[in-house]
């Protein structure tokens, strides 16, 4: 498909195991985003990738959550020794240049954490 | 900082009625973009609608118009002729300008739950 692909789309864990979530954005799309969203709120950034680079990380909540993008394209959000309070659905969004800055949105990946 | 106010968890329309979706952003940026994205129940979030804070004309796409008024910071969406697709959660967004590096990722609202009833 054109569009933003996540997978998996569900991932249930328990607490205290290591998930990643996968993100192929739109082919040609340099910029690349994570967003969290938690149940009736709108998305919270969390990473910001131009190209391969970490532009921004600031909304990683803690160091146990960690983003790699290591070819400019797919990236991989890990989430270390997961908390019942990680459970939320993982948004990836694309964008190509600066135009109006509208980000392409994936499905997301709901994590739910036993 | 950017932030986005959305005052309405939830709004009923009646089906062919138009309805306004209240947004207020706070930012002390000069250049800014708003956007408008609708989320259905599957979850993808889907783009209706920008505004530029230098754009002189309200924005509008095709059933969705944008009213914003700069000077009160609002940028209301407003849906004409509603239809039962319609019904979703609706976020407004906000893109800062060049200050502060915060011109490239958006800030969003908690999001107003429209259900459109036949």
């Amino acid at each position: 498909g054109a569009g933003v692909s996540q997978t998996p789309s569900n991932k249930v864990t328990e607490k205290g195991k290591y998930v990643e979530l996968r993100c192929d954005p739109i082919s040609g799309h340099t910029a690349l985003y994570w967003y969290r969203q938690s149940l009736g709120q709108g998305p919270e950034f969390l990473i910001y990738f131009q190209g391969t680079g970490a532009a921004d990380d600031s909304g990683l909540p803690n160091d146990r959550f960690f983003a790699v993008r290591p070819e400019g394209s797919v990236s991989t959000l890990k989430i270390q020794r997961t908390e019942r309070g990680d459970s939320a659905v993982y948004l990836c969004a694309s964008r190509t240049g600066m135009n109006t800055g509208e980000l392409f949105f994936g499905e997301g990946s709901r994590l739910t954490v036993l | 900082a950017q932030k986005i106010t959305q005052t309405q968890p939830g709004m009923f329309v009646q089906e062919k009625e138009a309805v306004t979706l209240d947004c207020t952003y706070d930012t002390s940026d000069q250049s800014y973009g708003l956007f408008w994205y609708k989320q259905p129940s599957s979850g993808e979030m889907i783009f209706l609608i920008y505004q530029g804070s230098y754009d002189e004309q309200n924005a509008t796409e095709g059933r969705y118009s944008l009213n914003f008024q700069k000077a009160r910071k609002s940028a209301n969406l407003v849906i004409s002729a509603s239809q039962l697709g319609d019904s979703a959660m609706y976020f407004c967004a906000m893109r800062g300008g060049n200050s502060g590096g915060s011109n490239y990722k958006l800030t969003f609202g908690k999001g107003t739950l429209l259900t459109v009833n036949p």
